[in-house]
C-alpha cells in the first residue's frame, strides 16, 4: 500500500468552530509532514514530525495544533481559524527524516474558512 | 524566502512536442527533486537527483542538475494530454530534516 489517504476532502468552517484534518499512511513510514497551499502556490510546509514526535514548526500560529498519535496517523486540529486560512491542506509522509528520501503526498483537504 | 524559482511560469504545448522546465535555487543542496500536481490534487513525486549527479533519467524524463549555477531542468519528451499538469522542483537546501522548499512550479498544458 503506497497511498496517504486524508480525511475530509472537503471542509467548511466558521471562525468560532473545532474541527480535525487526519490523514493516514500504512508505508511504515516514520516522518509524517504537514503543508499548506494557496491557489496558484506551491506547498508551504507547515509542520514535520519524526517517530511521532514533532521536529518541526514553521512558526505556525497556534490555531493550527498538529498531534501524531501513532506511527500511521496524524491530525491537524483547527480553532478559531480566519478566513485567509482556507486553502489546500496536504499531508505527506516518508521513510525517515534525512536526505534522499522522497515524498508520498495525500489527496489534500480543501479548506473553506467563512 | 523561495528557495526554488521556476521558469517559464506557464508552457502550452501540442501532444507530442517536448517540454522543458528550468528551476534555479539559491543555496547548496544534497538533492533536487521534481513533482507533478494535477488540479487541486496531491503532489506525485516523479525523480530525484543528487548533489554528485548531473542527468538522470525516468521514462520519459529527462533531468539534469548544474550545481555551478545552481541550476536544474526537466524535460518530458513525446508530451501526452496527460502530462497536462502543474510541475515544481523542491530542494533540501542541505538539511537533514527532511525539509523541502518548492519551486513556484510550472503550469504545462498540453493540447491533443
Amino acid at each position: 500500500d503506497t497511498e496517504v489517504t486524508q480525511t475530509p476532502k472537503h471542509l467548511v468552517m466558521g471562525m468560532t468552530n473545532k474541527k480535525s484534518l487526519k490523514c493516514e499512511q500504512h508505508m511504515g513510514h516514520r516522518a509524517m509532514y504537514w503543508y499548506k497551499q494557496k491557489a496558484k502556490k506551491p506547498p508551504e510546509l507547515m509542520f514535520v514530525y519524526s517517530y511521532e514526535k514533532l521536529s518541526i514548526n514553521e512558526s505556525v500560529p497556534s490555531r493550527f495544533s498538529p498531534e501524531c498519535p501513532n506511527s500511521s496517523l496524524l491530525n491537524l486540529h483547527l480553532h478559531a481559524l480566519q478566513p485567509e486560512d482556507s486553502a489546500l491542506y496536504l499531508c505527506a509522509s516518508s521513510q525517515e527524516v534525512r536526505p534522499y528520501n522522497e515524498q508520498f503526498f495525500g489527496p489534500g483537504t480543501r479548506l473553506t474558512v467563512l | 524566502s523561495q528557495q526554488g524559482e521556476e521558469d517559464p511560469q506557464a508552457l502550452s504545448i501540442q501532444e507530442g512536442e517536448n517540454a522543458t522546465m528550468n528551476c534555479s535555487y539559491k543555496t547548496s543542496i544534497n538533492n533536487l527533486q521534481w513533482y507533478r500536481q494535477n488540479s487541486g490534487r496531491g503532489l506525485v513525486h516523479l525523480i530525484l537527483i543528487r548533489s554528485n549527479e548531473r542527468e538522470k533519467h525516468s521514462g520519459r524524463l529527462r533531468v539534469t542538475l548544474d550545481t555551478s549555477k545552481k541550476s536544474s531542468s526537466l524535460l518530458i519528451t513525446a508530451s501526452r494530454a496527460a502530462d497536462t499538469a502543474s510541475y515544481f522542483c523542491a530542494t533540501d537546501a542541505l538539511s537533514n530534516t527532511g525539509k523541502l522548499i518548492f519551486g513556484q512550479g510550472t503550469t504545462l498544458q498540453v493540447k491533443p
